[in-house]
């Protein structure tokens, strides 16, 4: 059974670049979160897909938008970066609606300067 | 108001004894309730998942709910080195379904 992958490792852009972070959930999983962790924070949920279709979304600005694929792999879009956006973004792959209990992928790295 | 909360630590233990964690939340339609444990640079990794009142037990970590005290909690027993980490307890449920509420963590170190 394959973990939930996520690429790239680490990443340095500049302030107004755009992003695109991925992620492949794990075998069998057909529901993707997305977590953005600041230093010494907890994970705030971004967005959430199911199905190729957004299934919740949190406090996050419109330039943060997502797709999912239909083999359930998700790609995460950030436009007009800015300082603050420098995290960790966690990509987390659960069973789908009423299978709750998520398990992340190792994480991008984002710095933002 | 924060809607998950834990104690930021560091909560030292020495090696052997039980380190207990507490986390409150404020979304009483809560249902579902996580403790994942996250090394430094790393990503978290699931502990323990907790649906009912109660304590749940698995190896040396037992998780407790409480409901009605909108309350749960981990115990680690036995500490060792290895467990020096961050936990961090998540909430799901209620208003938002499949939104992960985490709080801060609590920072745990492990002294021999």
């Amino acid at each position: 059974e394959t973990g939930v992958t996520q690429s790239p490792t680490h990443l340095i852009k500049t302030r107004g670049q755009q992003v695109t972070l991925r992620c492949s959930s794990q075998s069998g999983h057909n529901t993707v979160s997305w977590y953005q962790q600041a230093l010494g924070q907890g994970p705030q949920f971004i967005f959430q897909y199911y199905r190729e279709e957004e299934n919740g979304r949190g406090n996050f600005p419109p330039r943060f938008s997502g797709l999912q694929f239909p083999n359930y792999s998700s790609e995460l879009n950030v436009n007009a970066l800015e300082l603050d956006d420098s995290a960790l973004y966690l990509c987390a792959s659960s069973g789908g609606v009423g299978a709750d209990t998520q398990y992340f992928g190792p994480g991008t790295r984002l710095t933002v300067l | 108001q924060k809607e998950v909360e834990q104690n930021s630590g560091p909560l030292s233990v020495p090696e052997g004894a039980i380190a207990s964690l507490n986390c409150t939340y404020s979304d009483r339609g809560s249902q579902s309730f996580f403790w994942y444990r996250q090394y430094s640079g790393k990503s978290p990794e699931l502990i323990m998942s907790i649906y009912s009142n109660g304590d749940k037990e698995d190896g040396r970590f037992t998780a407790q709910l409480n409901k009605a005290s909108q309350y749960v909690s981990l115990l680690i027993r036995d500490s060792q080195p290895s467990d020096s980490a961050t936990y961090l307890c998540a909430v799901n449920g209620g208003d938002s379904w499949g939104k992960l509420q985490f709080g801060a963590g609590t920072q745990v170190v492990v002294t021999p």
